[in-house]
């Protein structure tokens, strides 16, 4: 069965720093995923997502993440932290990127400090 | 991009009411809609899965007769919580999928609040 945990419920930066979010799967086939953003009261929108093709994953607003199948692992990155990017941040996994169902990890709140 | 709609944004009702939630694609058509649930500060649980003139397919513990889903075209699918309570107060979120697409594309939510 496919699963996503996502370590840390919450984390804090300061405007900046890098930003770091960690996403681990679980899959017994090679997965597809995603990085979903959602502001509060409001949809998900997508950030980035790994198709295996290339292992670095370039998405919207300076993010980026890296498939490491070794690591399981689908960690989001960003150079630097901006105030905007306070939001909540879900991982997702899908057996197929034809649009399968997608199972959500439990999400990160990023908080950013002047 | 592909934009996806909801109507209401956000609605109260009487415990024991029936509400309606519209999601529709607007650009693009969509065969599969997704319906999602989402508790404050938690993830989405995936409801239910529709597909344009058939029958819904429910996730594990969801009531299909409490949750009705129609898909009657490829623009337009319906959520109705039947007979409401207050535990069913939450945050609905629908996706659509284009026929021969690879994403999901999220709707804006509609936050339902049972009295």
């Amino acid at each position: 069965a496919q699963s996503v945990t996502q370590l840390g419920s919450h984390v804090s930066v300061s405007e900046g720093a890098l930003v770091l979010l960690r996403c681990n799967y679980s899959s017994s086939v090679p997965p597809y995923l995603f990085w979903y953003v959602q502001y509060p009261n409001q949809g998900l929108q997508l950030l980035l997502k790994y198709t295996s093709a290339a292992t670095l994953v370039k998405g919207i607003n300076g993010f980026e993440a890296e498939f490491k199948k070794s690591e399981t692992s689908f960690h989001l990155t960003k150079p630097s932290a901006h105030m905007s990017d306070a939001a909540e941040y879900f991982c997702a996994v899908s057996l197929s990127y034809s649009g399968g169902k997608l199972i959500f990890g439990q999400g990160t709140e990023l908080s950013v400090k002047p | 991009g592909a934009v996806v709609s909801q109507h209401p944004s956000r609605v109260i009702c009487k415990s024991g009411t029936s509400v309606k939630i519209e999601c529709r694609s607007l650009d693009f058509q969509a065969t599969t809609m997704f319906w999602y649930r989402q508790f404050p500060k938690q993830s989405l649980m995936l409801m239910a899965t529709s597909n344009e003139g058939s029958k819904a397919t429910y996730e594990q513990g969801v009531e299909k007769d409490k949750f009705l889903i129609n898909h009657a075209s490829l623009t337009l699918s319906t959520l109705t919580v039947t007979s409401a309570h207050p535990e069913d107060s939450s945050f609905y979120i629908c996706s659509a999928r284009e026929p021969q697409g690879d994403e999901q594309y999220f709707g804006p939510g509609t936050r339902l609040t049972v009295t």
